[in-house]
């Protein structure tokens, strides 16, 4: 089963920020949280990845809280390219360690026009 | 830099047939994992390959079984086909270190008559 929790959907405007949250409350320390995402029938993609600290990149934010239990996945001004359906996931990144990237259903962002 | 890639794009097959498909992966990456995506839910984790042999496996039968050839490239293949199998299949390459980010390719779209 995934460690996280997500809302099934969200809707945003074109071109403000898209803002998605994750519940991962039982994260080891040495577990990473990535996000991918996974356009209509496409392989997923690779968005960002962090363990303790915010991290950006040229496709968004990630910001972690403190106590690691959440964090939220930032796209600073969505275009309809961003509509997806987005996943969080927790892993160790440690090789062959048993663990492997566990997608639930994450949730479908809709740019709206 | 060749990203992900994967063949057949699409495949039909009838029940109890066998099937297989290909990956090659992203230049530089040693390691291969795949994943089996239903319609309507997120990937499921099948098996990794490193070093030409499975270093992990998901909860799935031993009709599905793999290969890693010394170039890295790997093959997914599945015996007696059941219409269950339906689903599009995904492959991922990343390197054995510990930040083990795994790239996806577009995957093989299977369909079991």
């Amino acid at each position: 089963d995934a460690k996280t929790t997500q809302p099934p959907s969200m809707d945003c405007a074109e071109g403000r920020a898209a803002n998605l949250p994750c519940n991962h409350s039982t994260i080891s320390g040495n577990e990473y949280v990535y996000w991918y995402r996974q356009i209509h029938s496409q392989g997923p993609q690779y968005i960002i990845h962090g363990l303790k600290n915010n991290e950006t990149n040229e496709m968004a934010s990630l910001i972690i809280t403190e106590d690691r239990k959440s964090s939220t996945l930032i796209l600073p001004h969505a275009t309809l390219r961003d509509t997806a359906v987005y996943y969080c996931i927790v892993r160790v990144s440690v090789p062959f360690s048993g663990q492997n990237f566990v997608f639930g259903p994450g949730t479908r962002l809709s740019v709206l026009p | 830099d060749a990203g992900v890639t994967q063949s057949p794009t699409h495949l039909i097959k009838t029940r109890g047939q066998q099937v297989t498909l290909r990956c090659s992966p992203k230049s530089g990456h040693d390691t291969v994992s795949w994943y089996q995506q239903a319609l309507g839910q997120g990937p499921q984790f099948i098996f990794q390959y490193y070093e030409e042999e499975e270093r992990q496996r998901g909860n799935f039968p031993d009709r599905f079984s793999g290969h890693q050839f010394p170039n890295y490239s790997s093959e997914l293949n599945v015996n007696a086909l059941l219409l269950g199998d339906s689903a599009l299949y995904l492959c991922a390459s990343s390197l054995a270190q510990p930040q083990e980010t795994q790239y996806f390719g577009p995957g093989t779209r299977l369909l079991v008559l």
